[in-house]
């Protein structure tokens, strides 16, 4: 089982859909969790962390289950500067390495 | 404050040769850590530095390949006798020291073409 995995997608959204990516992860003892962005040969970015509480910036909603040991990302109202790849990112490991998920990737259209 | 400096960009190295890849991480930042992701593919990691000391490179081949980052200066990954395979984009993040709870900053890559 791999580490953090997630829905490689790509999913095909029109302008102002909701859309919701989740995430699963292996290791229970995951210290820190984060979604990040990366557009097409470019860096990653971070876009949101995500706390056991839930945190929302905006558009977006990011939620935490560690019973079920499980991210999500919730884009409301999709733009189509939103299009991009979005990745998990678990700190894991005895050393908390940033580890990633494969991506999902969000295409919307006109 | 300059955010993760990776350089150069683009390098093209034959096969054979020797790639030296850069990174300079953000002010105040003294972990260090090395992605490969290869086309269409998701970042895999390769090794974790801190200032003088190899915290963890379980994912760093086991040949050709070395990473330092020293006391001064950048941290870098090094490939020996590259082949066509260590084609790919190689992504150096840094964090601060908080025992892995903060969010890791990415430079702009270095993408390595071996010819």
């Amino acid at each position: 089982r791999k580490e953090v995995e997630q829905d490689p997608g790509p999913f095909n959204v029109p302008e102002g859909a909701t859309v919701a990516f989740n995430c699963t992860y292996s290791n229970s003892a995951s210290q820190s969790f984060f979604w990040y962005r990366q557009d097409c040969r470019k860096e990653p970015k971070l876009l949101m962390s995500v706390y056991s509480s839930g945190n929302e910036d905006g558009r977006f909603t990011a939620q935490l289950n560690r019973a079920s040991q499980y991210i999500s990302l919730l884009i409301r109202d999709s733009k189509l500067s939103d299009s991009a790849t979005y990745l998990c990112v678990v700190n894991t490991g005895g050393s908390y390495i940033p580890t990633f998920g494969r991506g999902t990737s969000l295409i919307v259209h006109p | 404050n300059a955010g993760v400096m990776q350089n150069p960009r683009h390098l093209v190295r034959r096969r054979g040769q020797e790639a030296r890849l850069r990174c300079s991480p953000m002010k105040g930042h003294s972990h260090v850590y090395w992605y490969r992701q290869l086309p269409e593919e998701g970042l895999k990691f390769m090794v974790y530095l801190q200032k003088e000391n190899i915290i963890d490179e379980s994912g760093m081949p086991k040949e050709r390949f070395s990473a330092e980052f020293p006391k001064e200066g950048p941290s870098i990954l090094r490939i020996q006798q590259v082949v066509r395979g260590d084609s790919a984009a190689y992504f150096c993040a840094s964090s601060l020291p908080t025992g892995g709870t903060t969010e890791a900053f990415f430079g702009q890559g270095t993408r390595l073409t071996v010819v």
